[in-house]
């Protein structure tokens, strides 16, 4: 079945760059049609797309944090990182991974499976 | 970037009642559009993709329509599980954006 799990500090300090690891089997990135979004959730707040990596190596990045951003894979490792540079405690927020799949007809499934979250803090 | 609206912002329903939630993109997506739950302290769980189709093994009684700027996802019949914060998300064009959500409670 398809799980996805994401790990990294759950503490770092301002200024520093958080890298995210997200781990996940049952689907592989190197087989056409499948994609890894990351998304935040900040305590008490709604959901927020950051990026997105397909098959294919084509990266996609929010608007207002493309400068910091950096996604990339390892497909032997099925592995997704999130590299995010010059946090702040505004950045504070649960971390999520989660998969997409477009079918050979062009159907979008987003983010269709998810991972349980982890939770960043960003303090000095 | 494009915007997603959802109405209201929360609600307080009972049981077995018919809910119905709005979402509103700001420009065109098509049928580009997804719903997603979310208990406290849970990851999301896809409920609907491409507007109006059911996700596997996600019961029934949620249903989604519309295309285009305008979009409803309706519960049919509120069960205690259903109490959740549910939100819509538009994969038209990158960037990805989500509505604000919309909470669901109890009355």
């Amino acid at each position: 079945q398809v799980t996805l799990r994401e790990s990294g500090p759950a503490l770092v300090k301002p200024t520093q760059t958080l890298t995210l690891t997200c781990t996940f089997s049952g689907f592989s990135l190197s087989t056409s049609g499948m994609c890894v979004s990351w998304i935040r959730q900040p305590p008490g707040k709604a959901l927020e797309w950051l990026a997105l990596i397909d098959w294919d190596d084509d990266k996609y990045y929010s608007t207002s944090l493309k400068t910091r951003l950096t996604i990339s894979k390892d497909t032997s490792k099925n592995q997704v990182v999130l590299t995010m540079t010059n946090m702040d405690p505004v950045d504070t927020a649960t971390y999520y991974c989660a998969r997409t799949t477009i079918t050979f007809g062009g159907v979008i499934a987003p983010l269709d499976y998810w991972g349980q979250g982890t939770l960043v803090t960003v303090s000095s | 970037d494009i915007q997603m609206t959802q109405s209201p912002s929360s609600l307080s329903a009972s049981v077995g009642d018919r809910v119905t939630i709005t979402c509103r993109a700001s420009q065109g997506i098509s049928n580009y559009l997804a719903w997603f739950q979310q208990k406290p302290g849970k990851a999301p769980k896809s409920l609907i993709y491409a507007a109006s189709s059911l996700q596997s093994g996600v019961p029934s009684k949620f249903s989604g329509s519309g295309s285009g700027t305008d979009f409803t996802l309706t519960i049919s019949s509120l069960q205690p599980e259903d109490f959740a914060t549910y939100y819509c998300q538009q994969y038209n064009s990158y960037p990805w954006t989500f509505g604000q959500g919309t909470k669901v409670e109890i009355k």
